[in-house]
C-alpha cells in the first residue's frame, strides 16, 4: 500500500527566509508526486508535480520541489517566504499504471509565515 | 470559466437525517472523487467514479452513497449510518484515468455539521 508522511504538523518561518515543507513517501515502483495548497475554508489548489526527468520541479508562486529517489522524499521549497504563503500544504503520491486513479494524501503541514 | 461547483457551502443536519451534497463540473473530466477532510487527518477518499454509471468505494465509504448518472454530476449522500459525519467534504475531478499524472481540480468544499 502507498503512503505519504509529512513529519511536521506546523512550520513557522520569518518573511523573506527560505522555507521547506517535508514529504516522504512509500509506493511500489516510480511514483507520480504532487504538492497542493489549501487556504482556509477552500478546496485544494495544485502547485506542482513530478512525473519524470529533472529531479527539481518548478511550480506556481515561486515554489519548487526536489525529488530524491534514494531518500524517497519530495520536499517543497521556496527561496523567500511571503506572508501570503501561509496556508495548509499537502503532499500526494500516485502509483504508475494500475491503480493510478488512487491518489494518497499526507496529513498536511500548516505553514505560517511571520511578518 | 470551467470549474467545480459544490453546494451547499455550509449544511447543518440533525442526527438521523440523510443529506445530499451536490458536485457539478463543467471541465468535461471523466473521473470524479469525494474526499473527507478532518483536522490533522488529511484527505480520505470516500468514493470515486471513472465513468458514468460506475463508481467504486474508497477507504471510508461506510455510511455514504453516490450516483453518477451524468458526466457532470457526482452527488454524495451522507446517510444516518455515518456515525461521525461532521467534516469538510471536498469534491474533485480529473481528466481521464489513463495517466495518474493528471492533476485533480477541487471544488471549494461543503462543511457539514451535525447538531
Amino acid at each position: 500500500a502507498q503512503s505519504v508522511a509529512q513529519p511536521e504538523d506546523q512550520v513557522n518561518v520569518a518573511e523573506g527566509n527560505p522555507l521547506t515543507v517535508k514529504c516522504t513517501y512509500s509506493v511500489s515502483g516510480n511514483p507520480y508526486l504532487f504538492w497542493y495548497v489549501q487556504y482556509p475554508n477552500r478546496g485544494l489548489q495544485f502547485l506542482l508535480k513530478y512525473i519524470t526527468g529533472d529531479n527539481l520541479v518548478k511550480g506556481s508562486y515561486g515554489f519548487e520541489a526536489e525529488f530524491n529517489k534514494s531518500q524517497t522524499s519530495f520536499h517543497l521549497k521556496k527561496p523567500s517566504a511571503l506572508v501570503s504563503d501561509s496556508a495548509l500544504y499537502f503532499c500526494a503520491v500516485s502509483p504508475r499504471g494500475a491503480g493510478s486513479y488512487q491518489l494518497t494524501f499526507g496529513k498536511g503541514t500548516k505553514l505560517s509565515v511571520i511578518p | 470559466d470551467g470549474g467545480i461547483t459544490q453546494s451547499p457551502k455550509y449544511l447543518f443536519r440533525k442526527e438521523g437525517q440523510n443529506v445530499t451534497l451536490s458536485c457539478e463540473q463543467n471541465l468535461n473530466h471523466d473521473a470524479m472523487y469525494w474526499y473527507r477532510q478532518d483536522p490533522g487527518q488529511g484527505l480520505r477518499l470516500i468514493y470515486y467514479s471513472q465513468i458514468v454509471n460506475d463508481f467504486q468505494k474508497g477507504d471510508i465509504a461506510e455510511g455514504y452513497s453516490v450516483s453518477r448518472e451524468k458526466k457532470e454530476s457526482f452527488p454524495l449522500t451522507v446517510t444516518s449510518a455515518q456515525k461521525n459525519p461532521t467534516a469538510f467534504y471536498l469534491c474533485a475531478s480529473r481528466k481521464g484515468e489513463t495517466s495518474g499524472a493528471n492533476v485533480l481540480t477541487f471544488g471549494a468544499g461543503s462543511r457539514l455539521t451535525v447538531l
